[in-house]
């Protein structure tokens, strides 16, 4: 059991380059979501997803794109990277819920440092 | 809408020592809140949470928090620090009700642990 894993690593990019970072989960989590973390401005949202096949904006979606084509993986795209995006990208997973009733916790992968120049 | 603003950006404490690490939160709506540990190069480990129940909750490693809705607090505490505690810690909060777990986090508190 993996729980959430994150390729690549490290990437470094040039202005206007193009890439994917691919999430993979194998707990049949329904909810994932794309976090980018800076210094001093904690994690914020990128997009999330309560199931496969759909995606919805978090806090700071602009410059990116993501799918859920399957379950188990959430692809985050950046079509033309801007040194902005220079940031460490970390992807998290959970059980659906979130209602009054109950909470369920979010597990979060190692993440992807991305250096845009 | 939520927020979360934690009260300094870097604590020192010496080995031993009390550790407060402070978390103010606002919210529309009931909360559930929650710590996070990073160590370096890593990702983020859930620490503890709140979500109903008893207001001081304990979680790994030695620490606890306590909620306080009169002051929307949830400041986090260790009696005696070890030299492994130094890493960052994010306070965060969800939404009671909002579909999707989203959460929302503080900007981050680096502890550092001295000798």
């Amino acid at each position: 059991n993996a729980g959430v894993t994150q390729t690549p690593k490290f990437r470094v990019l040039k202005t206007g380059q193009s890439m994917t970072l691919l999430c993979a989960q194998d707990m049949n989590h329904e909810y994932m979501y794309w976090y980018r973390q800076d210094p001093g401005m904690g994690l914020r949202l990128i997009h999330y997803s309560v199931g496969e096949g759909t995606t919805a904006k978090g806090e700071v979606p602009d410059g990116y794109n993501v799918s859920r084509l399957k379950k188990q993986n959430f692809l985050l795209g950046l079509e033309s990277a801007a040194p902005s995006q220079t940031s460490v990208y970390f992807c998290a997973s959970s059980l659906a819920g979130g209602l009054m009733s109950s909470y369920n916790e979010q597990f979060f992968g190692p993440g992807t440092r991305l250096t845009v120049l | 809408a939520q927020s979360v603003t934690q009260l300094g950006s870097h604590v020192s404490v010496s080995e031993g020592a009390l550790v407060l690490l402070r978390c103010n939160y606002s919210s529309s709506v009931p909360p559930y809140l929650f710590w996070y540990v990073q160590y370096p190069n890593q990702g983020l480990q859930l620490l503890l949470k709140y979500t109903t129940g008893a207001t001081l909750v304990k979680g790994i490693n030695g620490f606890e928090a306590e909620f306080k809705k009169s002051e929307t607090s949830f400041h986090l505490t260790k009696p005696s620090a070890h030299m492994s505690d130094a890493a960052e810690y994010f306070c965060a909060v969800s939404a009671k009700g909002h579909a999707g777990n989203m959460l929302t986090f503080g900007g981050g508190t680096r502890l550092m642990v001295k000798p």
